[in-house]
């Protein structure tokens, strides 16, 4: 399977900062199958892209994707309050779907 | 607006069996593959089973592959996951969620439900 690793495992932040998220893949993901998500606790994850750089419907555009092959990042360009949360990658170009550890955004 | 509801979930025996539901509304059901995901306690997501949207392909995670099944009623909105043989390493948290792409296996997933605990212990 297709194993991702996310880096770093926490990071801690102030709002108003610019954030970048890396995820690296075991093997190249074609055609841009693949994903982040916003996860809170007692939340259902949320869909934040999709296809690499796709926004997902109603996320706002301080959020972007981009990447390809084996390497992709997540960036939020200015953190709100509401953005610290646990963030996943996902690849779904291969079987089994995998999913990174994720990487838990905190408040500094 | 698209809602999955979990229910089904809670404390089991290690062996025993188990059966979730979801119940899906908003969006058309019946169209649509449908996915579990599961979250062990401290541990990331990880993808668990799939059926298509008529119910006539599954697949599942090597984990769980001939112990878990997933089926649906179309005709009822509802989502399935029957857990036989349950392991402590089962205990979860288990999501359904609908895929970006209506009839793939290999999706996003752009909804998904508050989750229903799973937990095996004696």
């Amino acid at each position: 399977e297709n194993v991702l690793t996310q880096s770093p495992g926490t990071l801690s932040l102030s709002p108003g900062e610019r954030v970048t998220l890396s995820c690296r893949a075991s093997q190249s993901i074609r055609s841009n199958f693949f994903a982040w998500y916003q996860h809170k606790p007692g939340l259902a994850p949320r869909l934040l892209i999709h296809g690499a750089s796709g926004r997902a419907t109603g996320i706002p555009d301080r959020f972007s994707g981009s990447g390809s092959g084996t390497d992709f990042t997540l960036t939020i360009s200015r953190l709100e309050p509401e953005d610290f949360a646990v963030y996943y990658c996902q690849q779904y170009f291969s079987s089994p779907p995998t999913f990174g550890p994720g990487t838990k955004l905190e408040i500094k | 607006q698209v809602q999955l509801v979990e229910s089904g979930g809670g404390v089991v025996q290690p062996g025993r069996s188990l059966r979730v539901s979801c119940v899906a509304s908003g969006f058309s059901f019946t169209t649509h593959a449908m996915h579990w995901v599961r979250q062990a306690p401290g541990k990331g997501l990880e993808w668990v089973a799939f059926v298509s949207y008529d119910g006539s392909e599954t697949y599942f995670a090597d984990s769980v592959r001939g112990r878990f099944t997933i089926s649906r009623d179309n005709s009822r909105n509802t989502l399935f996951l029957q857990m036989n043989s349950l392991r402590a390493e089962d205990t979860a948290l288990y999501y359904c969620a609908k895929g970006v792409y209506h009839y793939d296996s290999l999706t996003a997933y752009d909804q998904w439900g508050q989750g229903t605990q799973v937990t095996v212990s004696s």
